[in-house]
């Protein structure tokens, strides 16, 4: 069974762009959910998507905004690019988003 | 939001030493996640606790959770360099995909 497919693996950005990074469940996984990973903040929640609709959100600006798809592949976009925003952005797919979720290895977002 | 307290924070320890990681909260949980995360990846799923008092083995992991749901400890046996990596500890809210994590314990095994 193939993993959690996140891509790209890396990404620099200038400030002010905006930013689309893509994850791909692992196959049956109708959940996808979003974390940053900063050194200050450690892992933080930003969204859940089930079955294509968004079941819960993190406390993040507006600017930061996911969507699933009909295959659940998932997507989340960062407008408007900060410094504050460069960290390592994770997604999990489960069946159900209860229980056990199983991570990507992640893109490693860098704003300069 | 209930909070995860992990400690230490970091751990650097050498081969064939014994050790002890620490999540504590103030709230009771219906069950408790440890993942491990390497440089470079995301975390990896090693065990779920669900009932109060509980004991489960990993090979050279022991995870326990208290009696009263309230906290959770990890303790790896004779420690090799394979084991390094972030610990972390974390929560679900039921049915949302939402995952609560703890800061982490970072432990280094020497050779």
């Amino acid at each position: 069974k193939a993993g959690v497919t996140q891509t790209p693996r890396y990404l620099i950005k200038t400030r002010g762009q905006q930013v689309t990074l893509s994850c791909s469940p692992i196959s049956g996984h109708r959940s996808v959910s979003w974390y940053q990973q900063t050194p200050g903040q450690g892992l933080q929640f930003l969204f859940e998507y089930f079955s294509e609709t968004q079941r819960n959100k993190g406390n993040f600006p507006g600017r930061f905004s996911g969507r699933q798809f009909s295959n659940s592949r998932s997507e989340m976009n960062v407008s408007t690019l900060e410094l504050g925003d460069s960290a390592l952005y994770l997604c999990a797919s489960s069946e159900t988003g209860f229980g056990g979720y199983t991570f990507g290895s992640g893109t490693r977002l860098t704003v300069v | 939001t209930q909070l995860l307290e992990q400690s230490p924070q970091f751990l650097s320890i050498q081969e064939g030493e014994n050790l002890t990681v620490y999540c504590n909260s103030s709230s009771v949980f219906s069950s408790l996640q440890w993942y491990r995360q390497e440089p470079g990846e995301g975390p990896v799923l090693l065990v779920t606790v669900v009932t109060g008092g509980e004991v489960k083995k990993l090979k050279r992991l022991t995870f326990q959770f208290g009696d009263a749901r309230k906290d959770s400890s990890l303790h790896i046996t004779a420690a090799q360099p394979g084991d390094t990596g972030l610990y972390l500890c974390a929560y679900g809210s039921s049915n949302t995909g939402k995952l609560i994590f703890g800061q982490g314990t970072t432990l280094q095994v020497k050779p």
